[in-house]
Formats: C-alpha cells, sequence, structure tokens
C-alpha cells in the first residue's frame, strides 16, 4: 500500500504571500494519478488539481501543481483570504483504489 | 448544473445498520464511476468505496475498513447512489461525501451527510 504523507501540517501566512505545499508518496508514482483538493468546514471538497499539475475547470491561476516520482507540491502564488482550508493530495489507480494525504491547513493571518 | 444531495445519516448504535442515499443530477448518471468518501472529526478524508457503471459491469471495490460490512448500489433509473452501511462501529462515524470519478479524480462532491455510531 502507498502511503501519502504531507508538509508542513499547518501553514501560517499572510494575503499575498507564496504558499508551498508538500506531498510524498511512499513509492514512485505515475503523474497522472495525482490530484489535490480543497476542503473548507461545511463545504463539499473541491479538486483543485488533476494530474499532477492540471487546474480543474474554475481554479485560479493562483493555484498551480508540479512534481513528478514520489514528491509533489501545490503552489499558491498569492494567497487571498478565501484560500483558508484544509489541502489533500490524492493517489489514485494503486491498492487502494483512492488514497488521501493527512491534509495540510491553511491559515490566513 | 451537477447536483449531488447525500442523505439517510443520522444516530445509530454499534452493530446496527444505516441506509445512506446520493441524489444526482446534471450529468448522465449511468455512465458515472461513483465513489463513496468519508471524513471523521478530526481527520483527512478516506475513501469507502467506488461502484462503476452498468457498461462497466457495475463492479464495486471497498476499502478494507469497511468491506465485508458496507455495499454500495445504484438504482440509475432513479439516478440515485446506495450506501449500505451494517455491523457498524464507533470509528464508522464521520461525514460521508458521494463523489463522481473522472478518470483518476474526484470531480463532483455531495456536501456530505453525518453519520454518528454511538450508544
Amino acid at each position: 500500500e502507498i502511503v501519502l504523507t504531507q508538509s508542513p501540517g499547518t501553514l501560517s501566512l499572510s494575503p499575498g504571500e507564496r504558499a508551498t505545499l508538500s506531498c510524498r508518496a511512499s513509492q514512485s508514482v505515475s503523474s497522472s494519478y495525482l490530484a489535490w483538493y480543497q476542503h473548507k468546514a461545511g463545504q463539499a471538497p473541491r479538486v483543485l488539481i488533476y494530474d499532477a499539475s492540471n487546474r480543474a475547470t474554475g481554479v485560479p491561476d493562483r493555484f498551480s501543481g508540479s512534481g513528478s516520482g514520489t514528491d509533489f507540491t501545490l503552489t499558491i502564488s498569492r494567497l487571498e483570504p478565501e484560500d483558508s482550508a484544509v489541502y489533500s493530495c490524492q493517489l489514485c489507480g494503486y491498492s487502494p483504489v483512492f488514497t488521501f494525504g493527512p491534509g495540510t491547513k491553511v491559515d490566513i493571518k | 448544473e451537477v447536483k449531488l444531495v447525500d442523505s439517510g445519516g443520522g444516530l445509530a448504535k454499534p452493530g446496527g445498520s444505516l441506509r445512506l442515499s446520493c441524489a444526482a443530477s446534471g450529468f448522465i448518471f449511468s455512465d458515472a464511476w461513483m465513489n463513496w468518501v468519508r471524513q471523521a472529526p478530526g481527520k483527512g478524508l478516506e475513501w469507502v468505496g467506488r461502484i462503476k457503471s452498468n457498461t462497466d459491469g457495475e463492479t464495486t471495490d471497498y476499502a478494507a475498513p469497511v468491506k465485508g460490512r458496507f455495499i454500495i448500489s445504484r438504482d440509475d433509473s432513479k439516478n440515485t447512489l446506495f450506501l449500505q452501511m451494517n455491523g457498524l462501529k464507533s470509528e464508522d462515524s464521520a461525514v460521508y461525501y458521494c463523489t463522481t470519478q473522472s478518470r483518476y479524480h474526484l470531480k463532483y462532491w455531495g456536501l456530505g451527510t453525518l453519520v454518528t455510531v454511538s450508544s
């Protein structure tokens, strides 16, 4: 079973700053199978990035994804107050069918 | 507009059962591979299981913690997804979301329904 770890656990930044979130897989995976989600309390999770680097429809271009192999990154170039949320990476195509990382909480000061 | 409305959550006793529903609209439900994902209090997202479309055999897959206790089914005539949960345990307490699968990610999500397992 492939395990996803995310760091940091919490990120506290100011509006306009850059956020860099890491997702590491316990073994090399295909970039096609890696996605990122944003989850705000009381709302449905929302896919931001799929295939490691493709922005989902309607996602602002300040969100970008990169990486390959075991190391993947979600970057929020200029934080907005509404970006306060938990961000989770997800892997598909292995066992179990979908695996999620534990999440990174982003707090906007 | 795609809409997924989760319902059926509530309080159940350990060992009891609950049946969750997800009413779908705004897309061709019969073509969709559908998943259930849950989030326990203070925890991250956890995949529960999936059902493929009828044309792909309506085969199901489950996460290890729920295999043998949970059953996913669908009624394409009513655009509805179901999650039958039996032998409930306290660790099954969570918000349950139905989601659509698009290739290798989960594209559309419902707002979730809360399940609490407690005596």
